[in-house]
């Protein structure tokens, strides 16, 4: 079946700007999660979604920062007012269950590139 | 919050060699650690993964073991090939949020 899709794939824009990245799960996963990664580093932790809970928001670096899920299936993550250093790419991931033991199915990513 | 350490940042071996990666995690109450691998610009993604209440998993030529008393969990892979080849990244899960270790670059070499 269909895999996790991301879009735009690629993202420029001018340092101040508002962006919006959209991820959709995998059909009937629960769970879904943003996750950033800057050039040759690591994935760090943003925002997760688990079911009809709250998200977790723990991992959102600033409240420029923000994300939301509509009908419990596609997400958006809103950067507003971009800065350099949000450059990076943005991965999101799908999971059958919440809870922490089930495989995360990753999208592609967006490349976000702020000038 | 769940720190994770991973060590080494890179590592080059033999194509035929074994080749191990070691991860440290700082918070106990940790129950999932999936290793994802990553080849140069594309997604993650899982190629194993073990749960707290087991102390070893295998997959071919990929093993994983876990010592929940040390917190300390690692990726062996045997019979490298040149397509073993990426960066690979363990985490760990509290309650499905992954904490990612920095990656490491494994190179083999015909």
């Amino acid at each position: 079946g269909a895999g996790v899709s991301q879009s735009p794939s690629n993202k420029v824009t001018e340092k101040g700007k508002d962006v919006e990245l959209r991820c959709d799960p995998i059909s009937g996963h629960t769970a879904l999660y943003w996750y950033r990664q800057s050039l040759g580093q690591g994935l760090e932790f943003l925002i997760y979604f688990q079911g009809n809970s709250a998200p977790d928001k723990s991992g959102l670096p600033s409240d420029r920062f923000s994300a939301e899920r509509t009908g419990g299936s596609v997400s958006t993550l809103t950067i507003q007012r971009t800065q350099q250093e949000d450059s990076a790419v943005y991965l999101c991931a799908s999971s059958l269950v919440w809870g922490g033991i089930d495989e995360q199915y990753f999208g592609p990513g967006t490349r976000l590139t702020v000038t | 919050g769940e720190n994770v350490e991973q060590h080494p940042s890179t590592l080059s071996v033999q194509e035929g060699d074994s080749a191990v990666i070691k991860c440290t995690y700082s918070d106990s109450a940790s129950n999932y650690f999936p290793w994802y691998k990553q080849e140069l610009g594309k997604r993650p993604q899982l190629i194993i993964d073990i749960r707290s209440n087991v102390g070893e998993k295998k997959d071919q030529r990929i093993a994983v073991t876990l010592n929940k008393t040390a917190k300390h969990f690692s990726l062996h892979i045997t019979e490298t090939q040149p397509e073993d080849s990426a960066v690979y990244f363990c985490a760990a899960s509290i309650w499905g949020k992954l904490q990612f270790g920095a990656g490491t670059q494994v190179v083999v070499t015909p």
